[in-house]
């Protein structure tokens, strides 16, 4: 079967740096997305990665290492604002979406 | 602002009731999706439609009817709900189906309680 897993929640602190894990395995591997979902409100793109390594967006980073079905969002310079969900998918052979549960973030001060 | 509209965006319906889910994209995407979003539960995607045909349909039960009359506008007809059913139902649109730059955008929801 096909399985997404993240890690259900997580803490840190205002002005630190946060990683949230997402492994996979998935009947094939078009790229791998992470939203952020605040509570009561849509799900928004964050980042989206398919080649291996590291792409830097801001505050934001996400690394893929496709040989290890793995990734992992980095938050940089915590802020209250990033407390969120953070939803980890992979579109599979089908460009179909599979969703992991989510990692809910929270933030203190 | 996403360009994704949902309404309502809060309904609390008896098991006997009818009703329906409107969402409208503003952003010229072709394909459309509805997904059920149930707490500490990943995404379950329930239909997508492509330029107004439906390409999946991830078994969901007869109670749950899409309609998709062009490819800004999607439904979800809903009748004889169970209380499992009760959740955050979300709808999505991208540019096209599949690749990675058809990111998909998401609207608010409906937040439906079935009694």
């Amino acid at each position: 079967g096909q399985n997404i897993d993240q890690p259900t929640e997580m803490t840190a602190t205002e002005g630190a740096i946060v990683q949230i894990n997402c492994t996979y395995q998935t009947s094939g591997f078009n790229g791998l997305f992470w939203y952020q979902q605040h509570a009561g409100e849509a799900p928004t793109f964050l980042s989206y990665n398919v080649l291996d390594g590291l792409e830097e967006k801001g505050r934001f980073s996400s690394f893929l290492s496709r040989s290890k079905g793995y990734s992992y969002l980095l938050l940089k310079e915590l802020q209250m604002k990033d407390s969120a969900s953070y939803l980890c998918a992979v579109s599979d052979s089908n460009y179909q979406l599979i969703w992991g549960a989510g990692t809910k973030l929270i933030i203190k001060p | 602002e996403t360009g994704v509209t949902q309404t309502p965006r809060h309904l609390v319906m008896g098991m006997t009731n009818k009703k329906s889910l409107k969402c409208e994209q503003h952003l010229g995407h072709n394909a459309m999706y509805w997904y059920k979003q149930s707490a500490k539960k990943p995404l379950e995607l329930m239909f997508v439609y492509n330029f107004k045909e439906q390409t999946e349909n991830n078994s969901v039960p007869s109670r749950f009817s899409p309609e998709c009359p062009n490819s800004s506008h999607l439904f979800l007809h809903l009748h004889t709900l169970q209380p499992e059913d009760s959740a955050l139902y979300l709808c999505a649109s991208s540019q096209n189906l599949g690749g990675g730059t058809d990111t998909q955008y998401f609207g608010p929801g409906t937040r439906l309680t079935v009694l």
